[in-house]
């Protein structure tokens, strides 16, 4: 049974690049969320997407933005990267079931530095 | 006043003994509750639902209490294989998880 799986592993970009990480979800599940955690916090919600729609998105700026494949594969774009967008992303993957608080499966993360 | 808060630790425990943790959210219309577990530079794992009746898995013990809005993970007999950091997750009945910062965790030989 195929986890979530995400690449690349690591990334060194500079201050003012774009950057494409990708997700493909646990076998089975059709919606992704992605998750940016710094060092020594708890991942933060960016957004989820389903039916290759963004369905919620959480406190980031429209710098941040993804997509979602009918495959439901998944990017998450970051443009103009900052210092600050330095952190491991995570994507996580569920089945919707009609009920928002579904068990999500996180994959191994990106691991992003911005120099 | 943050919408998921955890004490950091870390805890410092001998092998054998039994910690508990606790996490308070903010939100009292909260639906959902989990405790997923984090190793140093991996993803996070789900430990366990939290429901409202209290569950236990094997050492794990998880209980919930609405009237104080605050959800606890109880481990007993540690294993240095327990050292990790616990992530308190509150979900609001939308399709956001809520993450604390995370306990870590240090069981001692």
């Amino acid at each position: 049974d195929a986890g979530v799986t995400q690449s690349p592993t690591h990334l060194i970009k500079t201050r003012g690049q774009q950057v494409t990480l990708r997700c493909s979800p646990k076998s089975g599940h059709d919606t992704v969320s992605w998750y940016q955690q710094a060092l020594g916090q708890g991942p933060q919600f960016i957004f989820q997407y389903y039916e290759e729609e963004e369905r919620q998105r959480g406190n980031f700026p429209d710098r941040f933005s993804g997509h979602q494949f009918p495959n439901y594969s998944s990017e998450l774009n970051v443009n103009a990267l900052l210092l600050g967008d330095s952190a491991l992303y995570l994507c996580a993957s569920s089945l919707n079931s009609g009920r928002p608080q579904e068990t999500q499966y996180f994959g191994p993360g990106t691991r992003l530095l911005v120099l | 006043r943050k919408e998921v808060e955890q004490d950091p630790g870390p805890f410092n425990v001998p092998e054998g003994a039994t910690v508990a943790f606790n996490c308070t959210y903010s939100n009292s219309a909260s639906q959902s509750f989990f405790w997923y577990r984090q190793d140093c530079r991996k993803e996070p794992k789900l430990l366990m639902s939290v429901y409202s009746s209290g569950n236990e898995d094997g050492r794990f013990t998880a209980q919930l209490n609405r009237a104080s809005q605050y959800i606890s993970l109880l481990i007993r007999d540690s294993k240095l294989s327990d050292s990790a950091t616990y992530l308190c997750v509150v979900n609001e009945g939308t399709y956001k998880y809520i993450f604390g910062t995370g306990t870590r965790l240090k069981v001692l030989a």
